[in-house]
């Protein structure tokens, strides 16, 4: 089974600071013959269903704030919050959907304001 | 607009059964996949399994093969997600989302379905 690793749990960030969650998987989610890597971020706030950041590593979703860029590789990712606002406040989860049918998703890491 | 509307809540008790629904509308149904995911409380993500409505082609995540039903009733746009029988641990929130296809992730997400098992 592919595992997704998310690090760190959890990071408290100063509003307008960095925040930086990375994101590993067991195996590689890089398809050669499109040099696509096959790896979503989602944002969860409390009591809401997840929202679609990021898409294909690197691809931000319609809508979505330039402050989240997402990059990376194979098996290592990496999502930045360039300056963090209040409404930033969730749990963030990547998502490879490469290994089908079980399109694992990481523990989730959670961004609060310090 | 794309929405998928949820079923309400859900109360049952152990060894019941169960059917939870997600409507999808403002795009054609039949051309993109449903796929549903789990959050038990208090935890993570974890996919289920998918279905085409359009020709109910469906595929499970080993770790929920044999334990749920996936289907979809194209004509009235809408997916199913169902129990033979419910156990404490199905205890859950359930989200349908739309997958754009079937080696993609996933970009719209219903409300979601809260499921609580209890006797």
């Amino acid at each position: 089974d592919i595992v997704m690793t998310q690090s760190p749990d959890s990071l408290a960030v100063s509003l307008g600071e960095r925040a930086t969650i990375n994101c590993k998987s067991s195996q590689s989610v890089l398809y050669s013959s499109n040099n696509k890597n096959y790896l979503a971020w989602y944002q969860q706030k409390p009591g809401q269903p997840p929202k679609l950041l990021i898409s294909w590593a690197s691809t931000r979703e319609s809508g979505v704030p330039d402050r989240f860029s997402g990059s990376g590789s194979g098996t290592d990712f990496t999502l930045t919050i360039s300056s963090l606002q209040a409404e930033d406040v969730a749990v963030y989860y990547c998502q490879q959907y490469y290994f089908t049918p079980q399109f694992t998703f990481g523990p989730g890491t959670k961004v609060d304001i310090k | 607009e794309v929405q998928l509307v949820q079923s309400g809540a859900e109360v049952k008790k152990p060894g019941e059964s169960l059917k939870i629904s997600c409507k999808g509308s403002g795009y054609s149904f039949t051309s993109y996949w449903i796929a549903w995911v789990r959050q038990m409380p208090g935890k993570g993500l974890e996919w289920m399994g998918i279905i085409y409505p359009g020709d109910s082609d469906t595929r499970y995540s080993p770790s929920f093969q044999g334990q749920v039903t996936i289907s979809a009733d194209k004509s009235i746009n809408t997916a199913y997600l169902q129990w033979s029988s419910l156990k404490a641990s199905d205890t859950a929130m359930y989200y349908c989302a739309r997958q754009i296809g079937r080696v993609t992730h996933v970009d719209y997400w219903g409300q979601g379905t809260l499921v609580t098992v209890s006797s």
